[in-house]
């Protein structure tokens, strides 16, 4: 079935730092891929989206290119902010039936930024 | 800016007991989705439900659980009886829908549920 496969944390930075969280997936046809963001005590807020292959999403300085020969969807940040820090989640989107969604989310990474 | 509402904020019960939990999605949403995550886990799908039924269910949603839309606004999640091992943050989502592809789907903040 298909699974999300997220590196696991925390991950700890200081400011300005470059981020990387990898992401890589296993799926059956063409999902769409998906950076989901949890600030404490937050609900989940979508971040990033790409919907076929070496598409690029981007969002406020965040990007990760969707692979599909690498099946991975890596999440990038040249220079991180204390305000990053949150949890992030790589998700897909599995389509059911009828042409609506689930998502099928990865472990989750606690990034933590310092001054 | 719209967003999705969920109450309590924290729900602690003892096993066996019946809980609801609430929701409510944006309202011009169609498709309604609850998902959990117990501590140190990954986020897990529950069920959706669209049109008032519903849609998709994964194994975990078994005959303890049941959702209802029951007056156009709200969205509940009922445990019969819980046990021990449904302690985890529930979460409930909607999206706009449109009839193909991928609709974002929008979270709320989620409920903490504690069976003791």
């Amino acid at each position: 079935g298909n699974s999300v496969t997220q590196m696991e944390g925390p991950v700890t930075l200081s400011e300005e730092a470059f981020l990387t969280i990898n992401c890589t997936y296993t799926a059956t046809g063409y999902p769409s891929l998906f950076w989901y963001v949890q600030y404490p005590g937050e609900g989940l807020q979508l971040l990033l989206k790409a919907t076929k292959a070496d598409d690029k999403g981007s969002n406020k300085g965040f990007e990760a290119t969707y692979r599909k020969e690498t099946t991975s969807f890596h999440l990038e940040k040249g220079s991180v902010q204390v305000s990053d820090s949150a949890v992030y989640f790589c998700a897909l989107s599995d389509l059911l039936s009828g042409g609506y969604n689930k998502l099928i989310f990865g472990a989750g990474t606690r990034l933590a930024v310092h001054p | 800016e719209p967003e999705v509402t969920q109450t309590p904020s924290h729900q602690v019960t003892q096993m066996g007991q019946e809980v609801i939990l609430h929701c409510v999605p944006i309202s011009n949403h169609l498709y309604f989705y609850w998902y959990r995550q117990i501590l140190g886990q990954k986020v897990e799908f529950l069920v959706s439900f669209y049109n008032n039924e519903i849609s998709e269910k994964s194994e975990i949603f078994d005959d303890q659980f049941s959702v209802e839309r029951p007056d156009g606004s709200n969205f509940t999640l009922k445990i019969r009886s819980t046990k021990l091992e449904d302690s985890a943050m529930y979460f409930c989502a909607s999206s706009p829908g449109t009839p193909r592809g991928y609709n974002e789907q929008f979270f709320g903040p989620g409920t903490r549920l504690t069976v003791l």
